[in-house]
């Protein structure tokens, strides 16, 4: 089976740097996703990494080290509206599709 | 831009009945996803299918059933809807390869009484 783990919580304050980390074990590995999720609304995919290294995206940034089973999301110059759930979710190799495992995610809350 | 629609935002059924959460995308994607989330568990995944009538169990297809008859439309099925199926329930689709990231629907919050 798959075993994702990512903090419950998180609280950061407007303009600040964030990192929220994710751990996985898993066998087949094939990628690693992070998705952002407003209370009440559908996720939306942020990123994905599938080889080592760093991703970066605007004020979105994602780490990958497939040797340690880790991920981190960086984000920075934190806003108000960043104030949501953020899911990492790792793919597996399987026989067909593109199924994805989700952790439980991090609610981050943004404070002035 | 992508668009995945679900029949339903809010569904009350009894316990016992059948339920049809219908799912629709427009982007001709191959892939499409039925989850579920639950607080402190997260999103799970109940079935998945990568073609017309083709079909995959996800890990927790207990209780359910999947139809897809055409390409843009993935139906999950509650054969006799119990009060643990209470839930909200994602729709997902995605192109077909390594890469390419899900889209997810609204959601629909189903409660069974």
């Amino acid at each position: 089976g798959q075993n994702i783990d990512q903090p419950t919580e998180m609280t950061a304050t407007e303009g600040a740097i964030v990192q929220i980390n994710c751990t996985y074990q898993t066998s087949g590995f094939n990628g690693l996703f992070w998705y952002q999720q407003h209370a009440g609304e559908a996720p939306t995919f942020l990123s994905y990494n599938v080889l080592d290294g760093l991703e970066e995206k605007g004020r979105f940034s994602s780490f990958l080290s497939r040797s340690k089973g880790y991920s981190y999301l960086l984000l920075k110059e934190l806003q108000m509206k960043d104030s949501a759930s953020y899911l990492c979710a790792v793919r597996k190799l399987t026989g067909g599709g593109n199924k994805l495992t989700f952790g439980t995610g991090t609610q981050l809350k943004v404070e002035l | 831009d992508v668009k995945v629609t679900q029949s339903s935002r809010y569904l009350v059924k009894r316990t016992g009945e059948k339920v049809f959460l219908e799912c629709v995308q427009d982007m001709d994607h191959e892939n499409m996803f039925w989850y579920r989330q639950d607080p402190g568990l997260g999103l799970r995944l109940i079935y998945f299918s990568y073609d017309v009538k083709m079909k995959e169990k996800g890990d927790i297809p207990e209780g359910y059933s999947v139809s897809r008859e055409k390409k843009e439309r993935f139906s999950l099925i509650l054969e006799s809807a119990s009060t643990n199926q209470t839930s909200m329930y994602l729709c997902a689709s995605s192109f077909g390869g390594d890469s390419y990231e899900q889209y997810f629907g609204p959601g629909t919050r189903l409660t069974v009484t």
